[in-house]
């Protein structure tokens, strides 16, 4: 089983929408979350950072994480076509990081 | 403020041949991660340093990888008799403190093995 499990998508939305991307976990010992968006042969960006259970919000972006299901999530508002991309999460339980596979995004204006 | 730098962008090396990759982290940052990222397998952690140190190596193969990041100059992951599946792209990434979670990456560096 792998430490962190996302689905790959792809995911088409039209400009605008609200985009809901997920992932599961397995490791209970994870306190620590992420959200990295990566464009086509660029480098991860870091989106959002969360600490333990709870929501965070920057602009667009609320990231929350469900520590009772072992369960984060990536809400991104009024969608653009810049957010096309591939979307990575990951968690820690402190030094070491285990990444999704990500999740490739299109929206389409 | 600089990010985190990684050099060569992209390094072709026929079999058999050493590959060095390159990693300067970001400006105050003494912790640096290697991960190396497959076409729809996501990136996989390969090792954590921190100045002169090897902290976490459980991702590295056994043999033909090494990674270094000596007091002076960059961090470096050297891969030697490198085979075509190490064809790959290999990133790199920062941070302050261990615990704070947030991990920068650079551009990468895209290696193929003819």
């Amino acid at each position: 089983q792998k430490e962190v499990e996302q689905d790959p998508g792809p995911l088409s939305v039209p400009e605008g929408a609200i985009v809901s991307l997920n992932c599961t976990y397995s490791n209970s010992a994870f306190q620590y979350f992420m959200w990295y968006r990566q464009y086509s042969r660029k480098g991860p960006e870091l989106l959002m950072y969360t600490y333990s259970s709870g929501n965070k919000e920057d602009g667009r972006f609320t990231a929350q994480v469900d520590k009772s299901s072992k369960y984060i999530s990536l809400f991104i508002r009024d969608s653009q076509p810049s957010d096309s991309a591939t979307y990575l999460c990951a968690g820690s339980p402190g030094n070491q990081f285990y990444f999704g596979t990500g999740t490739s995004l299109t929206v389409i204006p | 403020n600089a990010g985190v730098m990684q050099n060569p962008r992209h390094l072709v090396r026929r079999r058999g041949q050493e590959a060095r990759l390159r990693c300067s982290p970001m400006k105050g940052h003494s912790h640096v991660y290697w991960y190396r990222q497959l076409p729809e397998e996501g990136l996989k952690f390969m090792v954590y340093l921190q100045k002169e140190n090897i902290i976490d190596e459980s991702g590295m193969p056994k043999e033909r990888f090494s990674a270094e990041f000596p007091k002076e100059g960059p961090s470096i992951l050297r891969i030697q008799q490198v085979v075509r599946g190490d064809s790959a792209a290999y990133f790199c990434a920062s941070s302050a403190r261990t615990s704070e979670g947030t991990q920068y990456f650079g551009p990468g560096t895209r290696l193929l093995v003819l």
